[in-house]
């Protein structure tokens, strides 16, 4: 148990639909990521959250939307999703954000996402 | 281009060996390497860091080098185990990149008894 959770831990979505995912934090962190992992490919970041402000959009395609109500909580939204889209996307947290030496990073154990 | 090279060929190992993971890095200058272990179904866990100015960094069975003349990071464990068996990751921190971790794919590591 690394102290950040995800849900849920599997997701199987058409391409017209519209879920969310959701990440939380009981660290204190004040940083929070979100990462994609396809097969045999090394984790791509997504997104990166310091103390609720977006500071890292790494040229994601707007259906993946991100939210970050507070500093323990993130969400990533998806709608009309492609089947290349299909992952484990990890969500992470962090003492800070982007800051050399504290970016010993607390990863969830994912959300296993599938596009039909 | 930047590249981060781990070997994506299986390493597998008897128990008792020790096992050597390679971290091989172009076009990167890192502050900091960090090495993760992930198993299938879970998120990576943090491992170890080493920092630039360091050679070598220990942690229990657990060893790391950094050679930056080379661009390469080496992961030892000694006395591996069975449950030793996951994918280990690499990653590093570049300032010029905004610090952020950018990872490498991985080695699956199996430790057979």
């Amino acid at each position: 148990e690394t102290g950040v959770t995800q849900t849920p831990r599997h997701l199987v979505m058409g391409m017209t639909n519209k879920k969310s995912l959701k990440c939380e934090q009981h660290l204190g962190h004040n940083a929070m990521y979100w990462y994609k992992q396809s097969a045999k490919k090394p984790l791509e970041l997504m997104f990166v959250y310091s103390l609720e402000e977006r500071v890292e959009n790494n040229s994601v395609p707007s259906r993946f939307s991100p939210e970050c109500p507070n500093s323990s909580h993130l969400f990533l939204h998806l709608h009309t999703l492609q089947p290349e889209d299909s992952a484990l996307y990890l969500c992470a947290s962090s003492r800070e954000a982007l800051a050399g030496y504290y970016n010993e990073q607390f990863f969830g154990p994912g959300t296993r996402l599938t596009v039909l | 281009s930047q590249k981060i090279e781990q070997n994506s060929e299986a390493l597998n190992i008897q128990e008792g060996k020790t096992a050597t993971l390679t971290c091989n890095y172009t076009n990167y200058s890192p502050a900091y390497l960090q090495w993760y272990r992930q198993d299938p179904g879970r998120g990576p866990v943090f491992l170890l860091l080493i920092r630039e100015n360091e050679k070598e960094k220990r942690k229990e069975r657990l060893k790391v080098t950094f050679d930056t003349t080379l661009k390469q990071s080496l992961f030892h464990i000694t006395a591996s185990q069975p449950a030793d068996s996951a994918t280990y990751l690499c990653a590093l921190v570049d300032a010029e990149y905004g610090n952020k971790l950018v990872f490498g794919a991985g080695t699956i590591l199996r430790v057979k008894s």
